[in-house]
């Protein structure tokens, strides 16, 4: 079955600077890479996805990028604000299972 | 548009007593639905899943069974509570053969005494 896995498990970062969060797969047949922001206490919402289809999609402050080949795939956020301090979770998909989940990243942005 | 509900929205039981959380989807028809399981400071466990009425599939064995008796309806079930089941569960839906964007509800907060 599908294996995610996300590094770093702890991330802080001034406000202002960028963050980035990383994750790989083992399944090749996984086509839908989502990336999810819980907030503490709250549910995780999805923020962004891409599709293999295409190797960049950005919304804002937030990008993602993949890498097919390589299998990994990576959350960008560009000047970080404090609201931006959640846990980030990436997933993939592994054919017909439903979407397995990286064990979070918990970003601090420090004002 | 679509909206999804789980209650109750807190839980504190006892070991060894019975659990029952439910989960309803608004706005859409015959969608997949999940039940994940958080522990403190941890990530999301899959627990059940299903794409239609009676349909269910278990991901993770333990003493937590899962039901779908309406097409928007999915029930976690628990005879006798564990020390262990206690957690943040979430239930989520998803449409479509192919979409597995998955939407999470608030979330039920169970502790167990």
């Amino acid at each position: 079955g599908e294996n995610v896995e996300q590094h770093p498990s702890t991330l802080s970062v001034q406000e202002g600077d960028s963050a980035v969060i990383k994750c790989t797969y083992s399944d090749s047949a996984s086509n839908y890479f989502p990336w999810y922001k819980q907030e503490l206490g709250k549910r995780p919402q999805l923020i962004i996805d891409i599709r293999s289809n295409v190797g960049e999609k950005k919304d804002q402050r937030i990008a993602v990028t993949l890498n097919k080949t390589a299998k990994h795939f990576s959350l960008h956020i560009t000047e970080t604000q404090p609201e931006d301090s959640a846990v980030y979770f990436c997933a993939a998909p592994g054919g017909n299972t439903p979407l397995v989940f990286g064990k979070g990243t918990r970003l601090s942005v420090i004002a | 548009s679509q909206t999804i509900h789980q209650w109750p929205a807190t839980l504190v039981q006892p070991v060894g007593s019975p659990l029952s959380l439910e989960c309803t989807v608004e706005g859409t028809s015959n969608p997949n639905l999940y039940w994940y399981r958080q522990a403190a400071g941890r990530g999301l466990q899959l627990l059940f899943y299903s794409v239609g009425i009676g349909q269910i599939s278990s991901e993770v064995p333990q003493n937590l069974s899962a039901s779908r008796p309406q097409d928007r309806q999915f029930i976690l079930s628990s005879k006798k509570l564990l020390l262990s089941d206690s957690g943040f569960y979430l239930c989520a839906w998803s449409v479509g053969d192919s979409s597995y964007e998955q939407y999470f509800g608030p979330g039920t907060r169970l502790t167990v005494t």
